[in-house]
């Protein structure tokens, strides 16, 4: 199973937005909606910000939006703030080998 | 408050076993489906097993089948990895993490990691 794609940085400025695609196959993103995104600063463990595709947990802030079109799926940060600068990792669940995670994407806020 | 604790990490040679521990508190463990993700130096996440609730379902990663075990016991809310055979690539910090959604979503609750060194 090879892991998702995701672009290795994505850039914004404060107050801007920015999109992180996350492209898979027909037999993980593309079959299932079960598309989730986790946040993870340097040296912590990583945090669940939008799962089934679309859904965030509680606690975290309506500037995270997430959407699905065909084998890609994308994160929207709204709103940038300085303290979104970090690194971010898709996953689907995978008809293969149950789960896969994404390539990881680092986001610098300008 | 939901926590998980993985334990048992540490410094070992090729070849090697070592056992891994996550103690889970603030919730019904038996409840949940249970996965160990690690994570290597500077690399991104990898998953590495998944078991349900009752231990009825059980998956690996291909990189790990074969050597590593899954287990858990939900009298004492524990899950374990036993890792036999460990090679310079199995290097990483591992993760243990709660499955949410029937199974479907990885990692509402993670621990803390615990850091497996594989080096002569």
């Amino acid at each position: 199973q090879s892991a998702l794609t995701q672009p290795p940085s994505v850039s914004g400025s404060p107050g801007q937005s920015v999109t992180i695609s996350c492209t898979g196959t027909s037999s993980d993103v593309g079959s299932y909606n079960r598309v989730s995104w986790y946040q993870q600063p340097p040296g912590t463990a990583p945090k669940l910000m939008i799962y089934e595709v679309s859904n965030r947990p509680s606690g975290v802030p309506d500037r995270f939006s997430g959407s699905k079109s065909g084998n890609t799926a994308s994160l929207t940060i709204s709103g940038l703030r300085a303290e979104d600068e970090t690194d971010y990792y898709c996953s689907s669940y995978t008809s293969s080998s149950l789960y896969v995670f994404g390539t990881g994407t680092r986001v610098t806020v300008l | 408050e939901v926590q998980l604790v993985e334990s048992g990490g540490g410094l070992v040679t090729p070849g090697v076993s070592l056992r891994l521990s996550c103690a889970a508190s603030g919730f019904t463990f038996s409840n949940y489906a249970m996965n160990w993700v690690r994570q290597a130096p500077g690399k991104g996440l990898e998953w590495v097993s998944s078991v349900s609730s009752g231990s009825h379902y059980i998956y690996y990663a291909d990189s790990v089948k074969g050597r590593f075990t899954i287990s858990r016991d939900n009298a004492k809310n524990s899950l374990y990895l036993q890792m036999n055979s460990l090679r310079a690539e199995d290097t990483a910090v591992y993760y243990c993490a709660r499955s949410i959604s029937g199974g479907g979503t990885l990692g509402d609750c993670w621990g803390q990691g615990t850091l497996v060194t594989v080096s002569s």
